[in-house]
C-alpha cells in the first residue's frame, strides 16, 4: 500500500501570498488531519477532515482553512502569509474511527519558507 | 489546558538503555503514543498505550500510569539508527482541541 504523499515537498513565499497544499491519504483512509511543526512549538494540530467535512479544529487563525475531497485527498490554504508561518506541514491520514488505538500515519511534508 | 512534558534532549550509548518520560496533563485521555522522528523525516509511530502497565516490541517497550498522568518510552540495545526525535503524543476526546496533542519532543543521540 503506497503511503501518505503530499505535495509540493518544499515552497518559497512571501509575506502576504497565500499556499496550496495537498495531501493524498493511504488508499482506504478517510480521515485526513493536518500539523504544523515548528522548532518552538513542536506539532501543532490544525484540522481534521472526514468525509469531506471539518470535524475537528485546533487553534489557528481563519487565514489557515482546508478542505476534503470525494475520494479523501485533502488540501490546505494559508492566506496572507506571515513570517511566523515558516513550518514543515504535515498531515496523516487514519479509517477515521472515533477514539481508541486508530493510529495516524504521516506524510513526509511540505516545508514552507515565508520571507 | 493540555500540557505534555518531555525532555529537550538525551545522549546515551550505542548498545545501552534509555528511558524516555513523557508526563501529561489533559482534559480527558483515550490514549497515548509514542512516535519516532528522524530528522527530515515524517513521524512513524511506535506504539500505544490506554491500559496502565509496559507494552513490549522488540527493543522497544512503552509504560502507561494513568493515575499519575505519566508514561515512558524504553529503548533497549541501542543502535546509531535510534538517533531521532521521540515524541509523546496524548488522544483526547474530539472538540477543539483535536485528537492528538503532542510534546515538544526529545531528541536522542545515540554515540559510539
Amino acid at each position: 500500500k503506497a503511503g501518505v504523499t503530499q505535495t509540493p515537498r518544499y515552497l518559497i513565499k512571501t509575506r502576504g501570498q497565500q499556499v496550496t497544499l495537498s495531501c493524498s491519504p493511504i488508499s482506504g483512509h478517510r480521515s485526513v488531519s493536518w500539523y504544523q511543526q515548528t522548532p518552538g512549538q513542536g506539532l501543532q494540530f490544525l484540522f481534521e477532515y472526514f468525509s469531506e467535512t471539518q470535524r475537528n479544529k485546533g487553534n489557528f487563525p481563519g487565514r489557515f482553512s482546508g478542505r476534503q475531497f470525494s475520494n479523501s485527498r485533502s488540501e490546505m490554504n494559508v492566506s496572507t502569509l506571515e513570517l511566523g508561518d515558516s513550518a514543515l506541514y504535515l498531515c496523516a491520514s487514519s479509517l477515521g474511527r472515533s477514539g481508541g488505538r486508530e493510529t495516524q500515519y504521516f506524510g513526509p511534508g511540505t516545508r514552507l519558507l515565508v520571507l | 489546558g493540555q500540557n505534555i512534558d518531555q525532555p529537550t534532549e538525551m545522549t546515551a550509548t550505542e548498545g545501552a538503555i534509555v528511558q524516555i518520560n513523557c508526563t501529561y496533563q489533559t482534559s480527558g485521555f483515550n490514549g497515548l503514543f509514542w512516535y519516532q522522528q528522524h530528522a527530515g523525516e515524517a513521524p512513524t509511530f511506535l506504539s500505544y498505550n490506554v491500559l496502565d502497565g509496559l507494552e513490549e516490541k522488540g527493543r522497544f517497550s512503552s509504560f502507561l500510569s494513568r493515575s499519575k498522568g505519566y508514561s515512558y518510552l524504553l529503548l533497549k540495545e541501542l543502535q546509531m539508527k535510534d538517533s531521532a526525535s521521540y515524541l509523546c503524543a496524548v488522544r483526547v476526546p474530539g472538540g477543539s482541541q483535536g485528537n492528538l496533542i503532542f510534546g515538544k519532543g526529545t531528541k536522542l543521540s545515540v554515540k559510539p
